[in-house]
């Protein structure tokens, strides 16, 4: 019962350097999250996939790509990492309608950039 | 545009004594709305949800909240607080009515739970 698998669980990058955040769920679940978290101002919402090849921007896309890979993989993509970018990013998944039962959600990637 | 405001961004109470979070929401459907716990540097847990069957909801570990159309809130209640309970908790609201709806997340407020 793994849920929603988030890697890698902390990373530091100098300005400039790209990365991807992996996440992947084996819930069978349509749609998946990418959220960031910062101090007073809870989660926003930066991409997310309504269902396997569809990719939509959030709230916060900017600095940001992302992959639906396939139904279970979601990866986040830093092209060139900038400072603003240091957060906690946590991806999440639902099944096709997240209001009647909300989000499983990964346990989190913390991100420095320097 | 639906949208949820937490009203208090630290809440400490003492342990044994009751628990109130409260929750302010703005949509222009019949909502879904949701608490969810974030213990120190883990990830997100579901406490409980209303979608529009009973307007008291109850959640895990003692909590629940109660729907109130009339005054748009949905605070979150405990009677009795314990240690463990300290944590941040977020208020979230979902987009839309029906089909798919992203869930619209509140600042959080982080409660303490003093001996």
């Amino acid at each position: 019962n793994a849920g929603v698998t988030q890697t890698p669980k902390f990373q530091v990058l100098k300005t400039g350097q790209s990365m991807t955040l992996q996440c992947a769920q084996d819930m069978n679940h349509n749609s998946m999250y990418w959220y960031r978290q910062d101090p007073g101002m809870g989660l926003r919402l930066i991409y997310y996939s309504a269902s396997e090849g569809t990719t939509d921007k959030g709230e916060v896309p900017n600095g940001y790509n992302v992959s639906r890979l396939n139904k279970r993989e979601f990866s986040l993509r830093l092209e060139s990492a900038a400072p603003s970018q240091t957060s906690v990013y946590f991806c999440a998944s639902s099944e096709r309608a997240p209001g009647h039962n909300g989000y499983t959600f990964g346990s989190g990637t913390r991100l420095t950039v320097v | 545009a639906q949208s949820v405001t937490q009203l208090d961004s630290h809440v400490s109470v003492s342990e044994g004594t009751p628990v109130l979070l409260r929750c302010n929401y703005s949509s222009s459907y019949s909502p879904s709305l949701f608490w969810y716990v974030q213990h120190p540097n883990k990830g997100l847990q579901l406490l409980l949800k209303y979608t529009s069957a009973a307007t008291l909801v109850k959640g895990i570990n003692g909590f629940e909240a109660e729907f109130k159309k009339s005054e748009t809130s949905f605070h979150l209640t405990k009677p009795s607080a314990h240690m463990s309970d300290a944590a941040e908790y977020f208020c979230v609201v979902s987009e839309g009515p029906g089909g798919y709806n992203k869930l619209i997340f509140g600042a959080g407020t982080r409660l303490a739970v003093h001996p």
